[in-house]
């Protein structure tokens, strides 16, 4: 079975400073990656994807993300954090085997204070 | 931009009775799904729906739910006889290819509460 793990509920960040939101992840095959990113009363917005490739992943907004096989990681990353990249941030994995059902963590919510 | 949307934006029912909630998928997408996120939770896979079938689905998804395409452009998605535990926001998404390659465009959510 495919997981997820978020292990920040929270994370501050002062504006300006760059930014980390950590995530892990178990798939059987290989994992097929992806950041979204939900915004009070709103939707889920994709943010970046990791299927192939170079193991650094460049997104919307500013974001990155670096994939690590070793670490069964994929931390988001932003280099210089704004107000407005509040939100609550979702890591999500699919297995590359088979199936097309996307495993979400359990969320990691971004302050960035001025 | 194209983008998904979802009817009702909140809908208030009492314990038993039958719910539908409506999607409009992005027009050129080919599959659909359903998620939902009970309060304070993750958001957890329902169902996928592919070439007017059910394509995969998770043990949430018992004989309480149905999805169907009634038409060509809506996706709904019913459940049966509402429980006080599937109080949740549900979200529809739909995606032109598979979620490897392709990625998902969610709705807004239609936020369902049982009393």
């Amino acid at each position: 079975a495919q997981s997820v793990a978020q292990p920040e509920d929270q994370v501050n960040v002062a504006e300006g400073n760059p930014l980390t939101v950590k995530c892990t992840y178990s798939v059987s095959g290989n994992p097929y990656l992806f950041w979204y990113v939900q915004y009070p009363n709103r939707g889920l917005q994709f943010l970046l994807k990791y299927i192939t490739g170079d193991n650094l992943v460049k997104g919307s907004y500013g974001f990155e993300a670096e994939f690590n096989k070793s670490q069964t990681s994929f931390h988001l990353k932003k280099p210089s954090a704004l107000v407005s990249d509040s939100a609550l941030y979702f890591c999500a994995v699919r297995d590359g085997g088979g199936g097309n059902k996307l495993t979400f963590g359990t969320g990691t919510q971004l302050k960035v204070e001025l | 931009e194209p983008e998904v949307t979802q009817t009702p934006s909140h809908q208030v029912t009492q314990m038993g009775q039958e719910v539908i909630l409506r999607c409009v998928p992005i027009s050129n997408h080919l599959y659909f799904y359903w998620y939902r996120q009970i309060l304070g939770q993750k958001v957890e896979f329902l169902v996928s729906f592919y070439n007017n079938e059910i394509s995969e689905k998770s043990e949430i998804f018992d004989d309480q739910f149905s999805v169907e395409r009634p038409d060509g452009s809506n996706f709904t998605l019913k459940i049966r006889s509402t429980k006080l535990e599937d109080s949740a926001m549900y979200f529809c998404a739909s995606s032109k290819a598979h979620s490897n390659t392709g990625e998902l465009f969610f709705g807004e959510g239609s936020r369902l509460t049982v009393l």
